[in-house]
């Protein structure tokens, strides 16, 4: 069975940009949640999706959104790029909306110029 | 606020030895931990998990332990391999508030010496 698939793996980006990530969940896995990893801060819980619907949300401002398709693919989006916003992006599937166990794609890194 | 604390950015162990990485909350509400290992260039691994209603889950070399009343818990390896070296990331959750948002610490990388 193939994993959580990332795309694209890397992205150069400038400040005020915006750029969209996408995520493959496992086949069968209709949750999906993004987290920010930053050095210091470890993985930072962006927001959670289950069945096209926004589950959860962690504490980032509007620039960072999200959306998950009916396949349970999911996309998130960040506009207005800051330098801050330079990090590794991960997504992480899971059966459904009660399964404690995440299964972590290999994350989009972002550099923002 | 971390919610969630490493407070050992890192740590060195040889090869055989018991290595111990460990992880306060401050949350009482948290009552599923989980740790994770993270290779470079890879997503983070599963590894063990726990819930609060238990203070010990063991899956071969690897051992948690929690101590609630602390709000501590700990991940054992023994014995340590040099395939264990990795950045160890603990997790909670609140379930019973029907969240299931985890709330990560910061890592602590984990050098087994040979």
């Amino acid at each position: 069975k193939a994993g959580v698939t990332q795309t694209p793996r890397y992205l150069i980006k400038t400040r005020g940009q915006q750029v969209t990530l996408s995520c493959s969940p496992i086949s069968g896995h209709r949750s999906v949640s993004w987290y920010q990893q930053t050095p210091g801060q470890g993985l930072q819980f962006l927001f959670e999706y289950f069945s096209e619907t926004q589950r959860n949300k962690g504490n980032f401002p509007g620039r960072f959104s999200g959306r998950q398709f009916s396949n349970s693919r999911s996309e998130m989006n960040v506009s207005t790029l800051e330098l801050g916003d330079s990090a590794l992006y991960l997504c992480a599937s899971s059966l459904d909306a009660k399964s404690y166990e995440q299964y972590f794609g290999p994350g989009t890194r972002l550099t923002v110029t | 606020d971390q919610q969630v604390k490493q407070n050992s950015p890192s740590l060195s162990v040889q090869e055989g030895r018991i290595s111990i990485l460990n992880c306060d909350y401050t949350n009482s509400m948290f009552d599923y931990f989980l740790w994770y290992k993270k290779y470079p260039a890879e997503g983070p691994t599963f590894l063990i998990s726990i819930s609060s209603i238990k203070d010990k889950n063991e899956d071969g070399r690897f051992t948690v332990f929690l101590n609630k009343s602390a709000k501590h818990l700990s991940l054992h390896i023994v014995p340590s391999q040099p395939g264990d070296s990795a950045v160890y990331f603990c997790a909670a959750s609140a379930t019973t508030s029907g969240t299931y948002k985890y709330i990560f610490g910061t890592g602590t990388r984990l050098k087994v010496l040979a």
